[in-house]
């Protein structure tokens, strides 16, 4: 049975890092059939995908484009979890975050479809000084 | 960037109905659609992958149809922990979901 438990802290000042880790239990986040996300969720922007992190022989991140330039997704194989690290915050990124399993269809090396088996217990995240 | 509208944003149903809920994407997204059921201060929970695949441990009154740009999820009869909000999701390009369906108690 895969589990994610998830920890960091629940508030954060504007332009400060939001810090997010999420252990794996029942799976390897070295797995070559699984793909590790966070997602995040509030009123305003419903349920927002942000990134993941997997790997195939190497390792790969896709994010999407409304944080690329903020976000970054690390695996740590000595502990078996992985990690969401979101610059520069704003009260926009106020949200419950997600981590969550993922169990993507590749062809000839590229996802082309996913979805979210597993999923960690959620944070609220608060931006607020 | 492909748009997910989910219809009816909230419905209003008895135990025993048959429940039927919609989600259009903007262009053709193939089968590559997903169905999620949300509890109130709980995760997201997978029932339907890949449109019309039961996710394991779903129970089977939950169903889902469609391709292209219409796809359904179905609830055969209603049971009282079925009252919950609905969410579908696509993965044929950026991973989107709608907006949700909310279910309630008549």
């Amino acid at each position: 049975q895969v589990q994610l438990q998830q920890s960091g802290p629940g508030l954060v000042k504007p332009s400060q890092t939001l810090s997010l880790t999420c252990a794996i239990s029942g799976d390897s986040v070295s797995s070559n059939s699984a793909a590790w996300n966070w997602i995040r969720q509030s009123p305003s922007r419903g349920l927002e995908w942000l990134g993941r992190t997997y790997y195939r022989s190497k390792w790969y991140n896709d994010y999407a484009v409304s944080v690329k330039s903020r976000i970054t997704i690390n695996p740590d194989t000595s502990k078996n979890q992985f990690s969401l690290q979101l610059n520069s915050v704003t009260p926009e990124d106020t949200a419950v975050y997600y981590c969550a399993r993922g169990k993507p269809t590749m062809v000839r090396g590229v996802i082309i479809t996913d979805h979210f088996d597993y999923w960690g217990q959620g944070t609220l995240v608060t931006v607020s000084s | 960037d492909i748009q997910m509208t989910q219809s009816p944003s909230s419905l209003s149903a008895s135990v025993g109905d048959r429940v039927t809920i919609t989600c259009r994407a903007s262009q053709s997204i193939s089968s590559y659609l997903n169905w999620y059921q949300q509890k109130p201060g709980k995760a997201p929970k997978l029932l339907i992958y890949a449109a019309s695949s039961l996710q394991s441990g779903v129970p089977s009154r939950f169903s889902g149809s469609g391709s292209g740009t219409d796809f359904t999820l179905t609830i055969s009869s209603l049971q009282p922990e079925d009252f919950a909000t609905y969410y579908c999701q696509q993965s044929y390009s950026t991973l989107l979901f709608g907006q949700g369906t909310r279910l309630e108690i008549k």
